[in-house]
């Protein structure tokens, strides 16, 4: 099970924002990695990668997204909130079958 | 163009059947192991089905064991899902996702879904 924790309230543009995501169980594969990916999903549309193996951004995500963790504990931070940043943010592994995702966050600019 | 084409949705009663697809485009298919995730209206993602990349290998969320079958063709880059007895918390927009492979984008590519509505 991932739990990910909801953001208490409204952020202010130019703030930041910091997400937590725990698992039940260790994420890190029998191959040496841990395959938790941070997922960013606008209202009518599909969900975009946004972060894999933990911290690694996909090529074209701006760098204010960051991610870090270990073992069963992750956090996504955005340095500085931008409207376009709004959404749902879903963290999820691929560790193990069956894939399991996050609750999602959702975030809101005031 | 790298991109997942899903289709089949639609509207059915309790108990009836739908086929889904998804076309992929872009990649090389058989490469990589291929997911179906489903998302009923306003809630979140959950995973249904996973295939390995040679087809030998399937996985079923516990909600849909014994009623959906997940397959694909590699000769024509395309991945199933067979819904049998549908019920009506299967409402929801169904995904299909570029899974395990070459690279570490997994859960990179997702296909735009395609809608099944069930209800009497």
């Amino acid at each position: 099970v991932m739990t990910q924790t909801q953001l208490s309230s409204p952020v202010t543009l130019g703030q930041p924002a910091s997400i937590s995501c725990r698992s039940s169980q260790s994420l890190v594969h029998s191959d040496g990695n841990t395959y938790v990916n941070w997922l960013h999903q606008r209202p009518g549309q599909p969900p975009r990668l946004l972060i894999y193996k933990i911290s690694n951004r996909v090529s074209g995500v701006p760098d204010r997204f960051s991610a870090s963790g270990a073992g069963t504990d992750f956090t996504l931070k955005i340095s500085r909130v931008e409207a376009e940043d709004v959404g749902v943010y879903y963290c999820m592994q691929a560790t193990h079958l069956p894939r399991t995702f996050g609750q999602g966050t959702k975030l809101e600019i005031k | 163009e790298v991109q997942l084409l899903e289709s089949g949705g639609g509207s059915v009663q309790p108990g009836e059947s739908l086929r889904l697809s998804c076309a992929a485009s872009g990649f090389t298919f058989s490469d990589y192991g291929m997911t179906w995730v489903r998302q009923a209206p306003g809630k979140g993602l959950e995973w249904v089905s996973t295939i390995r990349d040679n087809g030998a290998n399937t996985h079923y969320a516990d909600s849909v064991e014994g009623r959906f079958t997940i397959s694909r063709d590699n000769s024509k880059n395309t991945l199933y899902l067979q819904m049998n007895s549908l019920r009506v918390e299967d409402t929801a927009l169904y995904f299909c996702v570029k899974d395990n492979g070459p690279g570490y984008d997994w859960f990179g590519l997702w296909g735009q879904g395609t809608l099944v509505t069930v209800s009497s």
